[in-house]
C-alpha cells in the first residue's frame, strides 16, 4: 500500500514568490492534515479536512496561504507571496477517521527555502 | 490551551541499553496519544498510538504507557540499538487536533 505522497520534497524560492505543494493521502483516507514544522520544533496544524470540508483551519495564515482539497482526495498548499519566516518543513498527513482510531500517517514532507 | 513537553530534549546512550522518553500533557481530556520518530530530513514514522482508555500499548522493543489523570506518557526502548538513533515526538489528540511536543532526539552509540 502506497503511503502519504507529496512533492516537491525541496523548493526554494526568492521572497514575494509564490509556491504550491501537493499532497495525495492513503487511499481511503477521509482525513487530511497539512503540518508546518520548524527546525528543532514538533509539528504544528495549519488546516485540516475531512473529506472536503476545511474543519480546521485556524492556524492557516489567511493572507498568504491557502488550501484546497478537490473531491477529497488529494490537495494543494498554496503560499502568495511567500515570506522570508515561512521557510519550514511543510508535512501532509492522513488518516481513516471512522471508527475513532485517528492513526496519522505522514508523507516525507517539502522543505522550503525562502531566499 | 493544551501544552505537550518531552524530557529530555536530547539523550546519548551506549548499544544495548534500555530507555525512557518522556511525554507530559497538561489538559487531561485527550483522546489518545500518538508516538512517532523522524529521522533526519524525513517525515513521521508512527510508532504506537494509545486511546485514552487504555494504559500501555506494545510493540517490539518498544512500549509506551499512559497515565491520563497525571498527563503523562513514558515510551520505553528495550536493548537500544544505533538504528534506533532519531527524534522521537509524541502528540496529544484533543476534540479536534494534535499537539505535538518538540522531541527527544536520541543518539545510540555503538
Amino acid at each position: 500500500e502506497a503511503g502519504v505522497v507529496q512533492s516537491p520534497r525541496y523548493k526554494i524560492i526568492e521572497k514575494k514568490q509564490p509556491v504550491a505543494f501537493w499532497c495525495n493521502p492513503i487511499s481511503g483516507h477521509n482525513t487530511l492534515y497539512w503540518y508546518r514544522q520548524n527546525l528543532g520544533q514538533g509539528p504544528e496544524l495549519l488546516i485540516r479536512y475531512e473529506n472536503e470540508e476545511a474543519v480546521d483551519d485556524s492556524q492557516l495564515p489567511k493572507d498568504r496561504f491557502s488550501a484546497e482539497r478537490l473531491k477529497g482526495v488529494d490537495s494543494t498548499l498554496k503560499i502568495q507571496p511567500a515570506e522570508l519566516g515561512d521557510s519550514a518543513v511543510y508535512l501532509c498527513a492522513s488518516s481513516f477517521t471512522q471508527g475513532g482510531s485517528y492513526e496519522q500517517y505522514f508523507g516525507p514532507g517539502t522543505r522550503l527555502t525562502v531566499t | 490551551k493544551q501544552e505537550v513537553t518531552q524530557i529530555p530534549a536530547a539523550l546519548s546512550v551506549p548499544e544495548g541499553e534500555n530507555l525512557v522518553l518522556n511525554c507530559s500533557f497538561t489538559d487531561s481530556a485527550i483522546y489518545n496519544l500518538q508516538w512517532f520518530r523522524q529521522d533526519p530530513g524525513k517525515g513521521l514514522t508512527s510508532l504506537l498510538l494509545i486511546q485514552s482508555s487504555q494504559r500501555e500499548q506494545t510493540s517490539g522493543r518498544l512500549n509506551a504507557s499512559l497515565d491520563k489523570s497525571s498527563g503523562r506518557s513514558t515510551l520505553y526502548i528495550a536493548a537500544s540499538q544505533p538504528g534506533d538513533s532519531a527524534t522521537y515526538l509524541c502528540a496529544v489528540k484533543g476534540t479536534y487536533k494534535y499537539i505535538f511536543g518538540t522531541g527527544t532526539r536520541l543518539k545510540v552509540l555503538a
